[in-house]
C-alpha cells in the first residue's frame, strides 16, 4: 500500500528562525514527489515538484532535497516568516504508464511565532 | 498563470438539499479534474477524477449517486452533493491537469476549495 509519512505533525518555531519538514514515502512506481503549502481554509499551492533524478530544488526560501534510494525528502525553511505559518504537505506521484495517482501526506502545521 | 478557481467559497445549507459546487481552470484547459474531500486536521482524500465528455471514476467508498460530477468542458467541472446530510459538511477541493507537452510532471493546480456546512 502507498503510504506518505509526514514528521513533525505540528512545530512552533521563532520568526526568523529555520527549520526542516521530513517526508518518508512507499509509493511505487514512483514518478515525482511534490511539496504544498496550505493556508487555513485555501486549497493547495505548489512548491517544488522534483522527479527520480533531482535530488534537491529550491523556490525562494524553500528547498527540497530528495532521496529516491531511502525513500525521503526533506523541506528546509530558511529565515521563516509569520506568513510561512501554514501546513506543509509531501505528495507522491506514483505513474502506472496509463495513469498517475497522487498519495498525500497528513501534513506538517508550522506556526511561525514573534 | 495556471489558476483554478471554485464557486462557491463557502455554502450553508439544510440538511436535505441538494449543492452545487464548480470548478473552473481560468487560463488553460484541463481535460482531467480532480475532487478531494479534506476534514479537520486530516489531509486531502480523492473522491473522483472527473473526465471531459466522460463519466467520473470514483475511489472506492465514494457514493456516485450523492457526488454528481459533470465535467462539461475542458475549464468546467462540477460537484453535486445531493440530499446533503450534516456528515457531508466538509472542505472540498478540486484540481486541475493542464492539458499541455510541457506538463511533464503531470502536475495539478487545485482550486481555493468549498467550505460545505450542512445544517
Amino acid at each position: 500500500k502507498n503510504q506518505v509519512e509526514q514528521s513533525p505533525q505540528s512545530l512552533i518555531i521563532l520568526e526568523g528562525k529555520n527549520c526542516t519538514l521530513q517526508c518518508n514515502y512507499t509509493v511505487s512506481p514512483f514518478s515525482n514527489l511534490r511539496w504544498y503549502k496550505q493556508d487555513t481554509g485555501r486549497g493547495p499551492v505548489s512548491l517544488t515538484i522534483m522527479t527520480f533524478s533531482e535530488n534537491t530544488k529550491s523556490n525562494g526560501r524553500y528547498t527540497a532535497t530528495l532521496d529516491a534510494d531511502t525513500k525521503q525528502s526533506s523541506l528546509h525553511i530558511t529565515a521563516s516568516q509569520l506568513s510561512d505559518s501554514a501546513s506543509y504537505i509531501c505528495v507522491v506521484s506514483a505513474y502506472t504508464g496509463t495513469a498517475s495517482k497522487l498519495t498525500f501526506g497528513t501534513g506538517t502545521r508550522l506556526q511561525v511565532t514573534l | 498563470g495556471a489558476v483554478v478557481s471554485q464557486h462557491p467559497s463557502w455554502v450553508i445549507c439544510k440538511s436535505g438539499t441538494s449543492v452545487k459546487i464548480e470548478c473552473r481552470s481560468l487560463d488553460f484547459q484541463a481535460t482531467t479534474m480532480f475532487w478531494y474531500r479534506q476534514f479537520p486536521k486530516q489531509s486531502l482524500m480523492l473522491m473522483a477524477t472527473s473526465n471531459e465528455g466522460s463519466k467520473a471514476t470514483y475511489e472506492q467508498g465514494v457514493e456516485k449517486d450523492k457526488f454528481l460530477i459533470n465535467h462539461a468542458s475542458l475549464t468546467l467541472s462540477t460537484l453535486t452533493v445531493t440530499s446533503a446530510h450534516p456528515e457531508d459538511s466538509s472542505f472540498y477541493i478540486c484540481s486541475a491537469r493542464p492539458v499541455k507537452r510541457s506538463n511533464s510532471y503531470n502536475e495539478q493546480f487545485f482550486g481555493p476549495g468549498t467550505r460545505l456546512t450542512v445544517l
